[in-house]
Parts: C-alpha cells; sequence; structure tokens
C-alpha cells in the first residue's frame, strides 16, 4: 500500500499560471520533504518541513512556496511557473531528520508547462 | 556529507547476483551509507542503510568494508524489474549545522538486468 502519495502524477500548467502540486503520509511522520528532479538530473532538494517549522533551500526560488496544514498533507505551490520548472517533483516522508532516518518518497508528480 | 563514486553502468544477467560497488574514501565515523533505487518514471525507493556493519533485508544486503572507506550492495537474485539507476548516499548522522537532513543525491549507476 501506497504510503507517500502524489496527486497528480501528471500535470500540465501554462506559463505563468499558479499551480499546485499535493503530498499525502499515512506514516504519521514529523517531516515532510520536496525535491525537484528535471530530465536526466538527480533529485535535488527545493525545502522540508519539521512538524510545523519550514526549511527553506538557500538556492530554491522564491517562486516556490509551500504549506503544510497537518501532519499528513503537504503542498508544493509554484506561483508563476516558467518553461525551467518543468520537471518532477517528488515529496518524500522521514520521522525524524537525523541520518539514521531513511526518507521515503511518493512517485512523483511530472510537471509540464505550456 | 562525504562524497561518493560509483560506476556509471553495469549489466547483470537475470537470475544472478548483482553486486554494485560505491567509493566513500572520506567518510567519517558518524556517517551513515545509503542505498536507493529509481526505476524509471518513479521515486527514488529506499533500499538499505548501514553504519559500520553489515546489514540484510528482504531486499539487499549491505557490505562495508572494515575502514569504511567502500561498500558494495548486493542484490542476491537480480529480476528484470530491478532495472534501475542506483543511488549510493552517505549522510551525516547528526551536525550543528542541521544539514543532516539532507539527501545529496549523486549521478548513481545504471543497473541493466539482462534476460
Amino acid at each position: 500500500d501506497a504510503m507517500v502519495i502524489q496527486n497528480p502524477r501528471y500535470q500540465v500548467t501554462q506559463f505563468g499560471k499558479p499551480v499546485t502540486l499535493s503530498c499525502s503520509q499515512t506514516l504519521n511522520h514529523n517531516v515532510m520533504y520536496w525535491y525537484q528532479q528535471k530530465s536526466s538530473q538527480a533529485p535535488k532538494l527545493l525545502f522540508h518541513y519539521y512538524d510545523k517549522d519550514f526549511n527553506n533551500e538557500a538556492d530554491t526560488p522564491d517562486n516556490f512556496q509551500s504549506r503544510r496544514p497537518n501532519t499528513s498533507f503537504c503542498f508544493l505551490d509554484i506561483r508563476s511557473p516558467g518553461l525551467g520548472d518543468a520537471a518532477m517533483y517528488l515529496c518524500a516522508t522521514s520521522r525524524e531528520t537525523g541520518g539514521n532516518q531513511p526518507q521515503h518518497f511518493g512517485d512523483g508528480t511530472r510537471l509540464s508547462i505550456l | 556529507d562525504a562524497k561518493t563514486t560509483q560506476p556509471p553502468s553495469m549489466d547483470c544477467a537475470e537470475g544472478r547476483a548483482a553486486n554494485l560497488p560505491c567509493n566513500h574514501s572520506t567518510i567519517s565515523g558518524n556517517e551513515y551509507v545509503y542505498w536507493y533505487r529509481q526505476i524509471h518514471s518513479q521515486g527514488p525507493q529506499y533500499i538499505i542503510h548501514g553504519l559500520k556493519n553489515n546489514e540484510t533485508n528482504e531486499m539487499a544486503s549491505l557490505i562495508i568494508t572494515e575502514d569504511r572507506k567502500s561498500s558494495t550492495l548486493i542484490l542476491p537474485h537480480a529480476t528484470l524489474r530491478d532495472t534501475a539507476v542506483y543511488y549510493c548516499i552517505v549522510r551525516v548522522e547528526w551536525n550543528s549545522g542541521g544539514s543532516n537532513y539532507k539527501l545529496t543525491f549523486g549521478k548513481g549507476t545504471l543497473l541493466t538486468v539482462n534476460p
């Protein structure tokens, strides 16, 4: 059974039109992460939440924001998507942030920009 | 986190053991070795991790050398569904800078299992 669920699997939006990607988890983990993976590249962390505390990576563009209304759900908002934002967006969770805590990933949402 | 070096690609015959090497010669004493894999168009899948001792689970075995400078992931009986990119990642247990939450992915090894 899927434990980290991302919807939709495929999302198409227009250049400059805001889009929201969603992630839910059944693991009751404290930490939720958003990664961006462009074609033929490795995943790159955008930000993470530890409970309600938001932690942004220094090089994450301002265009990307996130919300975590409760333990189970986390959203990625892209305010004005550009062509360079076309990518797979991956959500992951872990119980804690320590190095001995595996992260568990969803299957991602592939975002296309027209 | 220590950097890792993996071969870009490997082949394995179906039913045989797949042995994927990883070099992490600058690893520190409190850094874990993690293995993930990513099948095309899916999210990364956690396989196994270890600190010093060899580890085994239902998916694979992890062999870490005594000096901890390299490790090998072993898939005992590879199937076609094991074809994927395999990532070896080193993660610090904890640090004051707070970056221990990160998974820093390298280029990984593309394992192709052939019939």
